[in-house]
């Protein structure tokens, strides 16, 4: 079967840097994403990975192993905004997105 | 521009009673999907269509049905709702399913069923 697998929650502390692991196996693979979602709120998009490698976007970070089946997403200067559930997804070879049941972060001053 | 719109926000049913959830956007989008997200589960896809007049079925689809009769609608119907099928439920929409085409959701819409 195919799992996507993500820590169920996390501690941080506000200024620091936080690494959220993702672990998947999956028919196939067509790009990795991570969505952010606040408490109550819909999911919105952080970042796209499908090649191996680091991609920056400010204060986040999204690197890909595809030969390990291994992402993380990499928080710098956490703000108490950042704390929400973090969502890793990927596409697999049918094109369907496998969703993980996301990372809780909290942020705690 | 109110990218994805979903009806009701929040609705209270008893077993056996149905209802229809609406989404909609004016984003243009070909793709249309409804979600489930239940606690301690990823998101779960129900249906989704890839284009006015089409549907397909996704990872969960029993109980619920849809139809996509306008490019800018997607409608989630429950028949007969059951206790199971209480999760908030989110539409998105994405220009196609390629490369880093990403979902944009709806508010989302909670749903109890007593």
């Amino acid at each position: 079967g195919q799992n996507i697998d993500q820590p169920t929650e996390m501690t941080a502390t506000e200024g620091a840097i936080v690494q959220i692991n993702c672990t998947y196996q999956t028919s196939g693979f067509n790009g990795l994403f991570w969505y952010q979602q606040h408490a109550g709120e819909a999911p919105t998009f952080l970042s796209y990975n499908v090649l191996d490698g680091l991609e920056e976007k400010g204060r986040f970070s999204s690197f890909l192993s595809r030969s390990k089946g291994y992402s993380y997403l990499l928080l710098k200067e956490l703000q108490m905004k950042d704390s929400a559930s973090y969502l890793c997804a990927v596409r697999d070879s049918n094109y369907q997105l496998i969703w993980g049941a996301g990372t809780k972060l909290i942020i705690k001053p | 521009n109110a990218g994805v719109t979903q009806t009701p926000k929040f609705r209270v049913l008893k077993t056996g009673q149905s209802m229809t959830l609406l989404c909609a956007q004016d984003m243009n989008h070909e793709y249309m999907y409804w979600y489930r997200q239940d606690p301690g589960m990823g998101l779960r896809l129900i249906h989704y269509s890839v284009g006015e007049g089409t549907t397909a079925k996704g990872e969960v689809p029993d109980g619920y049905n849809v139809s996509r009769l306008k490019k800018q609608n997607f409608l989630l119907g429950l028949e007969s709702a059951a206790p199971s099928q209480t999760s908030v439920y989110f539409c998105a929409t994405s220009r196609d399913s390629s490369g880093a085409n990403v979902l944009t959701f709806g508010a989302g819409s909670r749903l109890t069923v007593l």
